[in-house]
């Protein structure tokens, strides 16, 4: 029962670096979402999918960018790190209707120095 | 908008102490409610949920009841343990009959700790 699963667990990036953070859930759930945790402060939403193909921004935006090629999976990558972005980031799905639980992957702590 | 309200962290309590973490929420229409919880290096999982007014949820000792009057969900636990240190998230899910997407929003988590 693998659930949600993200990669990588630690990251440290460098100004201005790029990298892509994935997420792949094995439930056949079409609603995935990312969001950050910043210290002391609720989940705020960056991206969201409702299944392959279907992408759309939530709260936080800007820095980002999704694709969602496949059910599975759902990539978030940043293009120019920069420290504002420092954070947990937790990946998560949901059925489609419904007061649906949300599954969440075990997140990634980035840095950027 | 939606949005939720959970009190300050952190909660720091003794064993066997009884826990109240208040969370009011403000909403259109009929949202679920849920409690999540994250214990230390690991994601969110659910604790419990309410699906409509006067819904009572409950898991593995920890109760929340769904107050539309008062808009609250208050999480509540008559008997803590040292292993119940985490911090909890109140969210609420959007009225699926109002149309959206399927929209999770969060408070702000509540630390809490158990002391010996």
């Amino acid at each position: 029962n693998a659930g949600v699963t993200q990669t990588p667990k630690f990251r440290i990036l460098k100004i201005g670096q790029s990298m892509t953070l994935q997420c792949t859930q094995d439930m056949n759930h079409n609603y995935m979402y990312w969001y950050r945790q910043d210290p002391g402060m609720g989940l705020k939403l960056i991206y969201y999918s409702v299944g392959a193909g279907i992408t759309d921004k939530g709260e936080v935006p800007n820095g980002y960018n999704v694709s969602r090629s496949t059910t599975e999976d759902f990539p978030l990558r940043l293009e120019l790190a920069a420290p504002s972005q420092t954070s947990v980031y937790f990946c998560a799905s949901t059925r489609d209707l419904g007061p649906a639980e949300a599954f969440f992957g075990q997140g990634t702590r980035l840095t950027v120095v | 908008g939606n949005s939720v309200t959970q009190m300050e962290g952190p909660v720091t309590l003794s064993e066997e102490a009884f826990l109240t973490i208040n969370c009011t929420y403000t909403a259109t229409g009929y949202p679920s409610l849920f409690w999540y919880v994250q214990y230390p290096g690991e994601g969110l999982q659910l604790l419990l949920k309410a699906t409509k007014a006067d819904d009572k949820g409950s898991n593995k000792g920890f109760e929340a009841t769904y107050r539309k009057e008062t808009t609250s969900f208050h999480l509540e636990k008559g008997s803590v343990q040292v292993s119940d240190s985490a911090v909890y998230f109140c969210a609420l899910s959007r009225d699926p009959f109002s149309g959206g997407y399927n929209k999770l929003i969060f408070g702000a988590g509540t630390r809490l700790a158990v002391h010996p």
